[in-house]
């Protein structure tokens, strides 16, 4: 059981590059959420998803796309990198009870550290 | 709206000394759920616990107990005897029924010191 996997570890991109952060789960989770963590902050929501074929926003999506094609993967990506979208991102999984809400602890990823030049 | 607040930015204690760490928070939603996270400084975020709305007991894991008061809208976090390594970054966060978002606060970073 690898839990929640994350490719790359770290990353550089110049300015106006785009790229996908991949994210895997395997425990068959209906939610699965992407976050970015900036120092003295706690993590911000991007992008989730609560089932295949279903996301919405969180807090801070802009400049961010997700899909969700399949229960396991839920890849993000950056349209045209910038500076300000420099952090740690990590994604997130976990089961819903279906009554609305998280309920259940969320499974995260090891994190992706990305530097925007 | 949803609001988490740890007005803590950092606490510094020796070991052994008893340490709790404030969460305050905001919602109109009458269900919700209130978690406690920590990172350690190797950056993982492990799940500490995990508490309903509906369920005002407090909790008591080993040297870890949680104080939750609806009245106050406050769900406090002590460490008993701390060690050095309980030294990590906690953060409080919410969740409402509503929706499917979970709101952080902007956690509070614990140094213990040997």
């Amino acid at each position: 059981n690898a839990g929640v996997t994350q490719t790359p570890k770290f990353q550089v991109l110049k300015t106006g590059q785009s790229m996908t952060l991949q994210c895997a789960q395997d425990m068959n989770h209906e939610y699965m959420s992407w976050y970015r963590q900036d120092p003295g902050m706690g993590l911000r929501l991007i992008h989730y998803s609560v089932g295949a074929g279903i996301t919405d926003q969180g807090e801070v999506p802009n400049g961010y796309n997700v899909s969700r094609s399949t229960t396991e993967d839920f890849p993000l990506r950056l349209l045209s990198a910038a500076p300000s979208q420099t952090s740690v991102y990590f994604c997130a999984s976990s089961r819903t009870s279906g009554r609305g809400g998280l309920d259940n602890e969320q499974f995260f990823g090891p994190g992706t550290r990305l530097t925007v030049l | 709206a949803q609001k988490v607040t740890q007005a803590q930015t950092e606490i510094s204690v020796v070991e052994k000394e008893d340490v709790t760490l404030d969460c305050v928070y905001e919602t109109r939603d009458t269900t919700y759920y209130l978690f406690w996270y920590k990172q350690p400084p190797s950056g993982e975020l492990v799940f500490l616990i995990r508490r309903n709305s509906f369920d005002e007991q407090n909790e008591i894991s080993g040297r870890y107990s949680w104080n939750f008061q609806k009245s106050t809208s406050s769900f406090n976090f002590t460490i008993t005897a701390s060690q050095v390594v309980d030294s990590a970054v906690y953060f409080c966060a919410l969740s409402a029924r509503s929706n499917y978002q979970l709101i952080w606060g902007a956690g509070t970073k614990l140094i213990i010191k040997p």
